[in-house]
């Protein structure tokens, strides 16, 4: 089945610094991806579509300037969470969805936490 | 945003016996997919029902759809210990983006 990557699974950050999350398909290429945040105990929030090639689309709400999402390749899409404080400490999660096939089915990373001190 | 609401938020019950959560959600639909997450980790894929379909079974699994009230149930059937883990519905409606919003899911423990 398709596999979708994340790296880092888990960083924690002093608060005022940056950090990447990569979120990859391994076997697939994907078209588009989303961002999701969850905080402990609660659902999955989408904060952006991504799109190869083109600029994120972000949920209402959701900071671009804050969230710096980039989707260079077919197969890699990052997250960078700009001055990062406390309460962007979340559990970070990617989906891919593939392009030619499975039109509904996205697949996800296995998160990346993010604590920020 | 979130689309919809699970019930119940949690429940407890003892291996062998089904499992019945409920999902709602407030918009119309091109499909509507359940999914599986263990403490701390990604999301499981579990089954998919499209608008158009009533009742889906896979496995253990059996989903159902009511488009008129706008509401889903998934049902795990002789639960195992090992189906211990948060169970999500997520809806896809019908623009191009495919984006799934995520009803606020139920925290099932089997009891061995």
């Amino acid at each position: 089945g398709a596999v979708v990557s994340q790296h880092p699974s888990r960083v924690i950050c002093k608060s005022g610094t940056s950090v990447k999350i990569e979120c990859r398909s391994l076997d697939f290429q994907a078209t588009t991806m989303f961002w999701y945040r969850q905080f402990p105990k609660q659902s999955l929030m989408l904060m952006a579509t991504s799109n190869e090639g083109s600029k994120a689309t972000y949920e209402q709400g959701v900071e671009k300037d804050k969230f710096l999402i980039n989707h260079a390749s077919l197969t890699l899409s990052t997250l960078t969470v700009t001055s990062a404080h406390p309460e962007d400490s979340s559990f970070y999660i990617c989906s891919a969805r593939e392009g030619t096939s499975g039109l509904y089915t996205q697949y996800f990373g296995p998160g990346t936490r993010l604590t920020v001190l | 945003s979130q689309q919809g609401e699970e019930d119940p938020q949690a429940l407890s019950i003892q291996e062998g016996e089904n499992a019945t959560m409920n999902c709602s959600y407030k918009t119309s639909i091109n499909n509507l997919q359940w999914y599986r997450q263990n403490s701390g980790r990604g999301l499981v894929h579990l089954i998919l029902i499209r608008s158009n379909e009533r009742e889906k079974h896979s496995g253990r699994l059996r989903v159902t759809l009511d488009t008129s009230k706008k509401s889903s149930s998934l049902l795990i059937t002789a639960s195992r210990a090992a189906d211990t883990a948060s169970y999500f519905c997520a809806t896809a409606s019908g623009d191009s983006s495919y984006k799934l919003i995520f009803g606020s899911g139920t925290r099932l423990l089997v009891r061995p």
